[in-house]
């Protein structure tokens, strides 16, 4: 199956900093999501993304399917925005280890 | 437009017994996929029913079997049920078997004991 590797596993942010989230995968894709795992385990949808650049206000995510990554930027950040962000690629949706991210206030 | 929608959320069964999982997928779609996600692990692909039929397969062993309505809702059955089936068991649901965006319900948190 496919390869993925997010980076950096953990994040911690002040409260205002801005960051980016990195998936690297290891052959071609037709979909591309990142999630926002909630503590219950809920996946929360934030871009279908196989290739391209899509905004959904402070994020932003970008894919470069030719060199195989995704990132996904988080500006502004906020207290709400920790969590757990997971790249999943395809129907069996090869899931990355994903990346916790905590903003401090 | 209803999400999707899964039940039950909790539930507790001994070694050896047999369970259901059900789901509703989003208004609209005719595809649900399901998944096992063990504690600190990411989501496993179980399989995939499109049109009623299943569609593609994870590494599961043949106790795990599903179900899709005409509807388009699906279950999830478990036979003989071991101590490492415990687990959140999620489905989503699209527009298609191949492509396009995968929205999940909230899961059912399986306890074998």
């Amino acid at each position: 199956g496919i390869q993925v590797e997010q980076s950096p596993p953990d994040l911690i942010l002040q409260e205002g900093a801005n960051s980016t989230l990195r998936c690297n995968f290891s052959d071609s894709v037709n979909n591309l999501q990142w999630f926002h795992q909630n503590p219950w385990g809920q996946l929360i949808n934030l871009f279908y993304i196989p290739s391209g650049t899509k905004q959904n206000g402070r994020l932003s995510a970008t894919t470069v399917a030719t060199e195989r990554y995704s990132l996904l930027y988080i500006s502004s950040s906020q207290t709400t925005d920790s969590g757990v962000y997971v790249c999943a690629l395809d129907r069996e949706l090869s899931f990355g280890a994903g990346t916790t991210v905590t903003v401090r206030a | 437009e209803t999400g999707v929608t899964q039940s039950p959320t909790h539930l507790i069964k001994t070694r050896g017994q047999q369970v259901t999982l059900r789901c509703s997928s989003q208004s609209g779609h005719n595809t649900v996929s399901w998944y096992q996600q063990a504690l600190g692990q990411g989501p496993q692909f179980i399989f995939q029913y499109y049109r009623e039929e299943e569609n593609g397969r994870g590494n599961f062993p043949p106790r795990f079997s599903g179900l899709q309505f005409p509807n388009y809702s699906s279950e999830l059955n478990v036979n003989a049920l071991e101590l490492d089936d415990s687990a959140l068991y999620l489905c989503a649901s699209s527009l298609g078997s191949q492509s396009g965006e995968l929205f999940f319900g909230e899961g059912s948190r399986l306890t074998v004991l």
